[in-house]
């Protein structure tokens, strides 16, 4: 079956400029999770998803992200007046039920480079 | 979440084992053992977990020391496309998200 899908794979903003990067997680999965991952780092948890609520938002870094679930599926983070530091790979990820011994089955990414 | 130490880096032959160590020495009893990959220029891939026996699937084998402040992931017969950077994390079991370190970045060399 299909796996976890992003989109845009590349996004080149403007600083100053709003975003939003789409994730399609697995069917029937309704765990979600946005990480962010630095050049030579590992991911960075940012927001996970039970169903359309945001059970733990702790890694967002500030206000201008935001993420939104509405229907339990497609999620949607956004940034608004991005800046050069949110530079990154934005990746998202999905799980069975979100219990804690379950496999987060991660997509391929989306590349956010801001100028 | 307990702390993990990997080496930066480490080379590996082409159909030889490749180990690769971790060192968890905080970890608590509530605490999992979890092994992921990431392969350049994709998302990471789960390979295994455990939290005091040895596990094996069909991708690797993980050993955990019987104190379990250390484990081994032992890929048996490595190959060019296991080249990845390999991330052991520590998590109590409940928790819902992942913290990487910097991982172990594994060459297989022909």
């Amino acid at each position: 079956g299909a796996g976890v899908s992003q989109t845009p794979s590349n996004k080149v903003t403007e600083k100053g400029k709003y975003v939003e990067l789409r994730c399609d997680p697995i069917s029937g999965h309704t765990a979600l999770y946005w990480y962010r991952q630095s050049l030579g780092q590992g991911p960075e948890f940012l927001i996970y998803f039970q169903g359309t609520g945001a059970a733990d938002d702790s890694g967002l870094p500030n206000d201008r992200f935001f993420a939104v679930r509405p229907e339990g599926s497609v999620s949607t983070l956004k940034i608004q007046r991005t800046e050069r530091g949110d530079s990154a790979v934005y990746l998202c990820a999905s799980s069975l039920m979100g219990q804690g011994d379950n496999e987060q089955f991660f997509g391929p990414g989306t590349r956010l480079t801001v100028l | 979440d307990a702390k993990t130490t990997q080496p930066t880096s480490m080379d590996c032959a082409e159909g030889r084992a490749a180990n690769l160590p971790c060192n968890h020495s905080t970890i608590s009893g509530n605490e999992y053992v979890y092994w992921y990959r990431q392969i350049h220029s994709q998302g990471p891939q789960y390979i295994i977990h455990g939290l005091k026996n040895n596990e094996t699937n069909e991708m690797a084998s993980l050993i955990i020391t019987e104190d379990r402040k250390s484990s081994t992931l032992i890929l048996p017969h490595a190959t060019l496309r296991d080249t990845a950077v390999y991330y052991c994390i520590v998590r109590v079991f409940g928790a819902q998200k992942l913290v990487f370190g910097q991982g172990t970045r594994l060459t297989i060399n022909p």
